[in-house]
């Protein structure tokens, strides 16, 4: 059973820090996505990764897809406290519908 | 446009009981999917939907559980009869074309179970 690890599972940190999140598999993805869920909300998909080595930016989210493809880090640059939440990775398996999603970050910004 | 709509947002029933959760995925969606959320096992899929057809049940924890789609726009997950183990976010998905795509989740039925 592939197995998808995030760290760490919980983070408060101060209004103006920054921070980073990883998510890390047993196996090679085949894709990752990253999704942010609020409370009392579902997850919403910030981003989707493919390629090896891929970096994209979202305003202060930059996220990066190691080359071997079997990790994947969240960086924000001067976290706010909208940045609150659930932060979860998920796993596209090859030719499959399904997303195999990680234990999450569950972030706390403090004004 | 409006999102993935699902009723109620909120259930608490006595073990036993039967429940039935709603949910409406986006129009011109064909996949669909139901998720389970507790702190102990994360987001877990429990069945996944395609052009109305269950594809996939394999996450359905037993029995007891139960998911049809009797057309495009709607869907419902029953449980039945209900366990206080059953007490979790429960959240329905939609997405277009197999699911690689991205998927638009409601906002979740938060059920407990006495």
């Amino acid at each position: 059973t592939q197995l998808l690890e995030q760290s760490p599972q919980f983070l408060s940190i101060q209004e103006g820090e920054n921070l980073t999140v990883y998510c890390n598999s047993s196996s090679v993805f085949s894709s990752l996505q990253w999704y942010r869920q609020e409370p009392g909300e579902g997850p919403v998909l910030l981003v989707t990764v493919v390629t090896g080595g891929e970096v994209k930016k979202l305003k202060r989210l930059t996220f990066q897809f190691g080359d071997a493809r079997k990790d994947s880090s969240l960086h924000i640059t001067a976290a706010q406290p909208g940045d609150t939440g659930l932060y979860l990775c998920a796993e596209g398996m090859d030719s499959s519908y399904k997303l195999i999603f990680g234990s999450g970050t569950r972030l706390l910004v403090r004004p | 446009d409006a999102g993935v709509i699902q009723s109620p947002r909120h259930e608490v029933t006595e073990m036993g009981q039967e429940v039935t959760l709603r949910c409406k995925p986006i129009s011109g969606h064909n996949s669909l999917f139901w998720y389970r959320q507790t702190m102990m096992r994360g987001l877990e899929l429990l069945i996944y939907f395609n052009n109305n057809v269950p594809i996939d049940d394999s996450g359905m924890p037993e029995d007891r559980f139960s998911a049809k789609m009797p057309n495009a726009s709607f869907s419902t997950l029953k449980i039945q009869p209900s366990e206080p183990r059953d007490s979790a976010v429960y959240f329905c998905a939609s997405s277009t074309d197999r699911g690689q795509e991205t998927q638009y989740f409601g906002p979740g039925t938060r059920l407990l179970v006495l």
